[in-house]
């Protein structure tokens, strides 16, 4: 079965801080890891995905297999970072994603 | 940019009535999924949908639900019965046809309110 665990529920960082919200998966298969973000108000987006390696907004997260983690860094928190934070776990068969989301970090940046 | 519209924005219903959730999936996609969030909890993963058919369900996806692709744009989740604890966020999901891994993109959310 899979799983992803995000262990904060809420993150709160002053402004310019850095921040790293942490997920961990547990899943048996080769993994493939999201971060998904919602805005006050807003739909569920795509942040990033671990596969294309790319920094957006200027959020980072590396896979590390042997800790089975997946954890969303950034160097510089900003006010509109305000949000919360969803990590997911896809697996796919048939050309269909299955989507397992951890239970999410509320992430609060302090003025 | 086009996006998944799902109606209406928020619906209350009485325990026991049916309610149909609506979504209007990216054109061009050709699989539809639904989810759910309870208040204060995680998104949780309903169905998916392709071709016509259920791909996969969840456990929380039992008897009292279903899904439809009625016409060639609308994507709909009946709930027959409801119940109190079907009060929830109601979020539609699209994405394209094709292997490997594709972004899904989700609509906006429906909020279930049943009293």
């Amino acid at each position: 079965a899979q799983r992803v665990t995000q262990p904060e529920k809420l993150l709160s960082v002053f402004k310019g801080a850095p921040v790293e919200l942490k997920c961990n998966y547990s899943y048996s298969g080769s993994p493939e890891l999201f971060w998904y973000v919602q805005y006050s108000r807003q739909r569920l987006q795509l942040l990033l995905r671990h596969i294309s390696r790319e920094s957006i907004k200027g959020f980072t997260a590396d896979l590390n297999k042997g800790e089975t983690s997946f954890h969303l860094k950034k160097p510089f928190a900003q006010e509109e970072d305000s949000a919360m934070y969803y990590c997911a776990l896809s697996t796919h068969s048939g050309g269909y994603q299955k989507v397992t989301f951890g239970t999410g970090t509320k992430l609060q940046v302090i003025p | 940019e086009p996006e998944v519209t799902q109606t209406p924005s928020h619906q209350v219903t009485q325990m026991g009535q049916e309610v149909i959730l609506r979504c209007v999936p990216i054109s061009n996609h050709l699989y539809f999924y639904w989810y759910r969030q309870i208040l204060g909890q995680k998104v949780e993963f309903l169905v998916s949908f392709y071709n016509n058919e259920i791909s996969e369900k969840s456990e929380i996806f039992d008897d009292q639900f279903s899904v439809e692709r009625p016409d060639g744009s609308n994507f709909t989740l009946k709930i027959r019965s409801t119940k109190l604890e079907d009060s929830a966020m109601y979020f539609c999901a699209s994405s394209e046809i094709g292997t490997g891994v594709f972004e899904q993109y989700f609509g906006p959310g429906t909020r279930l309110t049943v009293t």
